[in-house]
Formats: C-alpha cells, structure tokens, sequence
C-alpha cells in the first residue's frame, strides 16, 4: 500500500534561511511525487512534481525537491525562506499502476519571521 | 488560480437542509475529483469522474450525491448531513488520461459548516 509521512507538523524558519519540508514515502514500483502549497483561505497550488530523470526538481516560487531513492525522501527546499512563504505544505505520491491513487501527507505548517 | 472554481466559498446549512456545492475547470480537463479537507487529517479522496464517467467512489456516504453533467462542471448534492461533516470541500482536475505523472489542479473549496 502507498503511504507519505510528513514528520513535522510544523516549521520554523527566519527570512532569509533555508528552508526545508521533509517527505518520505512508501510505494510499491517507482514512485510519482508531487509538492502543493495552501494559502489560507484559499485551494491546494500545484509546486512540483517527480517523474523521472533528474532527481533534483526545480518547480514554482524557487522551491527545489530532491528525489532520493536511497532513503525514500522528497524533501522540499528552498534557499532563501520569505515571509510569503508561510503556509501549509503537502506531499502527495502516486505508484506506477494506472489503479493508484494520489496520497496526500497530513502537512506541514511553514512558518518564516522576519 | 482561476482554472478551477468552486461556489459557493462559504456555506452553512442545518441537518435537513439540502444545499449543492458547484465546481467548473477552465483548463480543458477530462477529471475531475471531490476531496474533503478536516483539520489535522489527511486529504480524503471523494469522488473521482473520468470523462463525465464515475470512476471512483471512496465508500462516501449517500448524503452526499455527485453530479458531473460534462468535463467542465461537477457538483456535490448534499443532504442530511451531520455535523462532522463540516469541512473544506476541495474540487480538483487533471487531463484524465490516467497517467501516474497526471497533476491535478485545485479549486479554492467550500468551507462547509453543518449546523
């Protein structure tokens, strides 16, 4: 069965640090990974995602992830945090069959200070 | 954002009311899926339609009812709901073509409140 761990519910960060929203997962074949940020008050935003090929993913707003097969992680990553950045983060993954389901993380809260 | 939208943003209803929740895409998609949003629990996949054709049904209660009339619209019939059905109601698409590598794209969701 497929399964995404946020281990953090919440980050805290200073502008101008780096920044980084932990993801593992667990997936039966090669995995499908997707990064989405939510506003509050407002829907889930498409960051990035990981296909295939390169496993550093470049995706909106300067966020990077790493794929890293070794340890089953999708960190998201940023190297400069703003005070925008502050929101909930979601990992999601999908396995390789057409039957699989997007599954979504609980979270993370990302709080950058100035 | 405006790819997806949802109406209404808000809505309170009581336990008998019957109250319908509406969803358009505006990106040419084939999908399009409900999810219910509650605090501190994942995101619960609802109710999936590949090309107007209900491909998933997430053993969701029969309060609530989908519609999808064509690839752009889809709507969530609600009645007698509970209180813990109170939620944010999260509308998505994707092209459909049932590719791992699909993205969906999210609306802004329905902040339900049941009363």
């Amino acid at each position: 069965a497929q399964s995404v761990a946020q281990p953090e519910d919440q980050v805290n960060v200073a502008e101008g640090n780096p920044l980084t929203v932990k993801c593992t997962y667990s997936v039966s074949g090669n995995p499908y990974l997707f990064w989405y940020v939510q506003y509050p008050n407002r829907g889930l935003q498409f960051l990035l995602k990981y296909i295939t090929g390169d496993n550093l993913v470049k995706g909106s707003y300067g966020f990077e992830a790493e794929f890293n097969k070794s340890q089953t992680s999708f960190h998201l990553k940023k190297p400069s945090a703003l005070v925008s950045d502050s929101a909930l983060y979601f990992c999601a993954v999908r396995g390789p069959y057409n039957t699989d389901k997007l599954i979504f993380g609980t979270g993370t809260r990302l709080q950058v200070f100035p | 954002e405006t790819g997806v939208t949802q109406t209404p943003r808000h809505l309170v209803m009581g336990m008998t009311n019957k109250k319908s929740l509406k969803c358009e895409q505006h990106l040419g998609h084939n999908a399009m899926y409900w999810y219910k949003q509650s605090a501190k629990k994942p995101l619960e996949l609802m109710f999936v339609y590949n090309f107007k054709e209900q491909t998933e049904n997430n053993s969701v209660p029969s309060r609530f009812s989908p519609e999808c009339p064509n690839s752009s619209h889809l709507f969530l019939h609600l009645h007698t709901l509970q209180p813990e059905d109170s939620a944010l109601y999260l509308c998505a698409s994707s092209q459909g073509f049932g590719g791992a590598e699909d993205t969906q794209y999210f609306g802004p969701g329905t902040r339900l409140t049941v009363l």
